[in-house]
């Protein structure tokens, strides 16, 4: 049973360009949640989905920021017009009946 | 407000030596308490879990975990530290169909 994938696991962009950062969930798993950690920090949620819903999304900025995840294939987290401040680690979890979250690899995101 | 607090940024101990890192919450509803591990570079990976019933949890790699729900806390515990536990760890408190709110991290180094 494969865990929770990511890709990339490193994204280089300039700024003003887009990222789109993928996550596929476990096996089973209908619950997407995504953070983000900055160096030295702890993460801090930033969205949570269910297929083709949008369930808590407070932790996202109000600009440039989206998340989906569509009733086939992986949820996206996409970046548009990124800045320096938003290289950091970004993180999936997914979980099953809305109890443990199992994390993925991450994807580091390197903005020059 | 829902927080987690980890009052240890930084802790070295010696192999063989018995190590405890702390972990104090808040949060408005019944919590579900996790401790996560990660190395360098790498996802976080679970390593014991609290949802209700004995206070004292097991988890993987001979650690274990002790709930007090008068301290608020929830102490990471484990009796002889291996090289290889060397990494940071991340307390984190939730609940069903909720975001996780994680503490800042420990890091861990064990001299030899």
């Amino acid at each position: 049973n494969a865990g929770v994938m990511q890709n990339p696991r490193h994204l280089v962009r300039r700024r003003g360009q887009e990222a789109r950062l993928r996550c596929s969930p476990m096996k089973g798993h209908s619950h997407v949640y995504w953070y983000r950690q900055l160096p030295e920090e702890g993460l801090k949620f930033m969205v949570y989905l269910q297929k083709e819903n949008i369930i808590d999304e407070s932790g996202m900025p109000k600009e440039r920021f989206s998340a989906e995840f569509p009733k086939e294939g992986p949820s996206i987290l996409r970046i548009q017009q990124v800045v320096r401040g938003d290289s950091a680690a970004y993180f999936c979890a997914s979980s099953n009946q809305q109890e443990t979250q199992y994390f993925g690899p991450g994807t580091r995101l390197l903005v020059l | 407000a829902q927080s987690v607090t980890q009052p240890d940024i930084h802790i070295t101990v010696s192999e063989g030596a018995s190590l405890e890192l702390r972990c104090n919450y808040s949060y408005g509803a019944t919590p579900y308490l996790f401790w996560y591990v990660q190395s360098p570079g790498q996802g976080l990976q679970l390593l014991l879990k609290y949802f209700s019933g004995d206070t004292l949890v097991q988890g993987i790699k001979g650690f274990e975990a002790e709930f007090k729900r008068s301290q608020s806390s929830f102490n990471l515990r484990k009796p002889s530290v291996h090289w290889s536990d060397a990494a940071e760890y991340f307390c984190a408190v939730g609940s069903p169909g909720n975001q996780f709110y994680f503490g800042t991290g420990t890091s861990l180094t064990v001299i030899p």
